[in-house]
């Protein structure tokens, strides 16, 4: 089983969709967590920060359930610039500091 | 603007030949780090580096070595590549003490 899962996807949505994407992780010495965007051949970039009170930047949310292990990220009123790869990552502290990246989610969304 | 650069995006090279891949960060962070991404796969950690001559080993080590001579640069090395090193690599430096990762354009080789 892998450390960080989340659904492969792709997700097809139209245009002003709401989506909601899932992850979870199993090592419970994990300390932080974010979620990054890929677009296609291009590198990761951050997103947003994770916290468990949730927090919002814009039309994404981000929220941490630390007793479920679980984080999630909604999208609201989708965008055709929203099209990519949304990668679920954990930092831990277990014998040194450690980054795990999720596989990533793909999201298409279409006119 | 928070900067890191990869020497080469491209690369074709054949069995048993010496690759270089080089990345270089202008941020003055002390962590740096050497990716592969593959299809299915996300993110796999080769090497990283948390200071100038030191290298720690990743999740998949074998076949690659690094080298930080300088605090901004981080050289991955293939002695002898293999086709299955064919893969997208990903250059990514951190500043200590915080969790975000800045990532290289990437450098995509193909070992024919």
């Amino acid at each position: 089983r892998k450390e960080v899962e989340q659904d492969p996807g792709p997700f097809n949505v139209p245009e002003g969709a709401t989506v909601a994407f899932n992850c979870t992780y199993s090592n419970s010495a994990s300390q932080s967590f974010f979620w990054y965007r890929q677009d296609c051949r291009k590198e990761p970039k951050l997103l947003m920060s994770v916290y468990s009170s949730g927090n919002e930047d814009g039309r994404f949310t981000a929220q941490l359930n630390r007793a479920s292990q679980y984080i999630s990220l909604l999208i609201r009123d989708s965008k055709l610039s929203d099209s990519a790869t949304y990668l679920c990552v954990v930092n831990r502290l277990t014998g040194g500091f450690k980054t795990i990246f999720g596989a990533g989610t793909r999201l298409f969304v279409k006119a | 603007d928070v900067k890191v650069t990869q020497s080469s995006r491209y690369l074709v090279k054949r069995t048993g030949e010496k690759v270089f891949l080089e990345c270089v960060q202008d941020m003055d962070h002390e962590n740096m780090f050497w990716y592969r991404q593959d299809p299915g796969l996300g993110l796999r950690l080769i090497y990283f580096s948390y200071d100038v001559k030191m290298k720690e080993k990743g999740d998949i080590p074998e076949g690659y070595s690094v080298s930080r001579e300088k605090k901004e640069r981080f050289s991955l090395i293939l002695e002898s590549a293999s086709t299955n090193q064919t893969s997208m690599y990903l250059c990514a430096s951190r500043p200590t003490g915080t969790g975000e990762l800045f990532f290289g354009e990437g450098s995509r080789l193909t070992v024919l």
